[in-house]
């Protein structure tokens, strides 16, 4: 079956600008999460979506945001781009329930001068 | 809480066999590790549930101390392959308990 599909893999936006992400989990999945990653920083968790609500909230600014759709399709956002927001972005889908795998996308590569 | 992994980084030489640790200062109801090459999205290799359950798919074993909170990753017979960043990923008991992820064990496999 298809794994998880993130639009954009690359872009590059300006400093102040907004930017929207795509994911799409595996087909049957009702979760999704999010995940920031820097170099040197791991995984940092941004926010989950479980059938269209937000699950769980990581520790960031609240220029980030997501929304889940219908579809469990899930985009996030992210206002006032910084230069601190480079990075790659990370979409993981899963059943939701505990103890279930968690599936990584390829992320989109977002890269803010 | 992020969970802590030892080590930060390892060399190792191929045929050779490596541990990677992680622990957690929350009472665990399971524990995932990926791999994640340069350039590349994690790929999963393993989860082990309370209760000594295991699920994974790749010639790797791992071990779940559920008193301690601790888990082991084993690489044996290390091959050039086996070169990547490790993430551990630790869930609690809650149903809405998130997966937080620790900073990542480093691994290179040379010649």
């Amino acid at each position: 079956k298809a794994g998880v599909t993130q639009t954009p893999r690359y872009l590059i936006k300006t400093r102040g600008q907004q930017v929207t992400l795509s994911c799409s989990p595996i087909s049957g999945h009702r979760s999704v999460s999010w995940y920031q990653q820097t170099p040197g920083q791991g995984l940092q968790f941004l926010f989950e979506y479980f059938s269209e609500t937000q699950r769980n909230k990581g520790n960031f600014p609240g220029r980030f945001s997501g929304r889940q759709f219908s579809n469990s399709r899930s985009e996030m956002n992210v206002s006032t781009l910084e230069l601190g927001d480079s990075a790659l972005y990370l979409c993981a889908s899963s059943s939701g329930t505990a103890g279930n795998t968690i599936y990584f996308g390829e992320g989109s590569w977002l890269t803010v001068v | 809480q992020q969970p802590v992994q030892s080590p930060q980084a390892v060399i190792l030489r191929e045929g050779e066999d490596a541990v990677i640790n992680c622990s957690s200062s929350k009472a665990l109801y399971s524990v995932h590790w990926y791999r994640q090459k340069h350039g590349e999205a994690p790929v999963f290799l393993m989860i082990l549930l309370k209760g000594g359950e295991q699920k994974g798919h790749e010639k790797i074993s791992a071990s779940f101390n559920e008193k301690k909170q601790q888990s082991s990753l084993y690489l044996t017979a290390s091959q050039l392959s086996y070169s990547g960043t490790y993430f551990c990923g630790t869930e609690g008991w809650s149903s809405y308990d998130k997966v937080i992820f620790g900073p990542g064990t480093s691994l290179s496999v040379i010649p």
